[in-house]
């Protein structure tokens, strides 16, 4: 099994640019989210589901959409890149119960 | 402030020492989580406590829960470079199903 994929790996945006952060996963996980991890902030959770056609904020929602078409799949979308959006993102599933989650290798963004 | 707080933030230690992280919340807790980063990759589950008092061990970290005080520990004994990385707790706020996390430990091994 992949587990949970994130692309890109690495990422350059100029201030005001929008782009898609891609997550999918192949374990029929209910459970996805976002997260941002940031020098000595450890991580903040973005936007969250709980199964596909369902979503919800987490803590640093601003500037982030996002959306559950499939099971598989939960892109992040930034709408108009900021520089404090410079961060490291991670994506992860879960099935829930006492299971924790399987997070992807994280995507480095920065915004210029 | 964040809801779940860690102590300390960074952790030196002399390989062979033991050492503890804490991890305390400012919610009831209802299942708590710790996981391992090592630098500049994702998260690995290390073990879940759910019930006040409950202990688990994964290899030679073991993670106590202390429901009254809503606060967890994680202990490493006689520790190795190879523990060395991030340590996160995370916790599940039911029933919301936000899943979040604490500021994390840095842990360092020195040889």
């Amino acid at each position: 099994n992949a587990g949970v994929t994130q692309t890109p790996k690495f990422q350059v945006l100029k201030t005001g640019q929008s782009m898609t952060l891609q997550c999918a996963q192949d374990m029929n996980h209910e459970y996805m989210s976002w997260y941002r991890q940031d020098p000595g902030m450890g991580l903040r959770l973005i936007h969250y589901s709980v199964g596909a056609g369902i979503t919800d904020q987490g803590e640093v929602p601003n500037g982030y959409n996002v959306s559950r078409s499939t099971t598989e799949d939960f892109p992040l979308r930034l709408l108009s890149a900021a520089p404090s959006q410079t961060s490291v993102y991670f994506c992860a599933s879960s099935r829930g119960g006492r299971d924790g989650y399987t997070f992807g290798s994280g995507t480095r963004l920065t915004v210029v | 402030s964040q809801e779940l707080e860690q102590s300390p933030q960074s952790l030196i230690v002399q390989e062979g020492k033991n050492l503890t992280i804490n991890c305390t919340s400012s919610k009831t807790l209802y299942g708590l989580y710790w996981y391992k980063q090592k630098y500049g990759e994702g998260l690995i589950f290390l073990m879940m406590l759910q019930k006040g008092g409950e202990e688990k061990s994964h290899e030679k970290i073991t993670a106590k829960l202390d429901e009254k005080k809503q606060q967890s520990s994680l202990h490493i004994t006689a520790s190795q470079p190879s523990h060395a990385g991030i340590y996160l707790c995370g916790a599940d706020r039911t029933p919301t199903y936000k899943y979040i996390f604490g500021t994390g430990t840095r842990l360092k091994v020195l040889a």
